[in-house]
């Protein structure tokens, strides 16, 4: 596709219940970005990946939250045992490089709504 | 650590009116970048701008300028004669160092342009 793209676009979910949220970079883009927002919190930076190399995963809430990308590609989001403050629009976003002289600027998809109740 | 701070929440104006968008950063780095980003409606982050620390000239780009002053720690966003399309909620936000896309963004302004 011509865009980052996100699955699904809405999910609500039960308290206690876990969630995988899917995130489909933009075509032969080696970095990958998750970011929350939320209307307590605004936009934070939750989790990088850049290529092969170990992910930044410094802005990770809690141990509940995990992601992984697959060859290089596409990302999954994991919420275990989610919580009513987990509610927040995921973001994911994609840039073909992030670093030196090459830096380009990140593409955002539209974001998966999660609801929990 | 650093911070964004956008301390317009809400800006209201009639189209063809000028406004500027505030943005105060503030970072101990030397060496950092800041961004405006677009959120429309439909919810995607729209890239409008980058600046590194080192390059304080001001920029423009249509109806649409950008003010740097290190001196101020601000990064202002000026539309010019808006439009109802540029409705929107703007975000500014900043990396440091080596950072990248791992961005720390402002609270946002919601820009609403009335006909």
């Amino acid at each position: 596709g011509a865009g980052v793209s996100q699955s699904p676009s809405n999910k609500v979910t039960e308290k206690g219940k876990d969630v995988e949220l899917r995130c489909d970079p933009i075509s032969g883009h080696t970095a990958l970005y998750w970011y929350r927002q939320s209307l307590g919190q605004g936009l934070e930076f939750l989790i990088y990946f850049q290529g092969n190399s170990a992910p930044d995963k410094s802005g990770l809430p809690s141990d509940r939250f995990s992601a992984e990308r697959t060859g290089g590609s596409v990302s999954t989001l994991t919420i275990q045992r989610t919580q009513q403050e987990d509610s927040a629009v995921y973001l994911c976003a994609s840039s073909e490089w992030d670093r030196g002289p090459e830096y380009t600027e990140a593409f955002f998809g539209q974001g998966t709504r999660l609801t929990v109740v | 650590a650093q911070k964004v701070t956008q301390a317009q929440t809400e800006i209201s104006v009639v189209e063809k009116e000028d406004v500027t968008l505030d943005c105060v950063y503030e970072t101990r780095d030397t060496t950092y970048y800041l961004f405006w980003y677009k959120q429309p409606p439909s919810g995607e982050l729209v890239f409008l701008i980058r600046r590194n620390s080192f390059d304080e000239q001001n920029e423009i780009s249509g109806r649409y300028s950008w003010n740097f002053q290190k001196s101020t720690s601000s990064f202002n966003f000026t539309i010019t004669a808006s439009q109802v399309v540029d409705s929107a909620v703007y975000f500014c936000a900043l990396s440091v160092n080596n950072a990248g896309n791992m961005l720390t963004f402002g609270g946002g302004t919601r820009l609403m342009v009335k006909p």
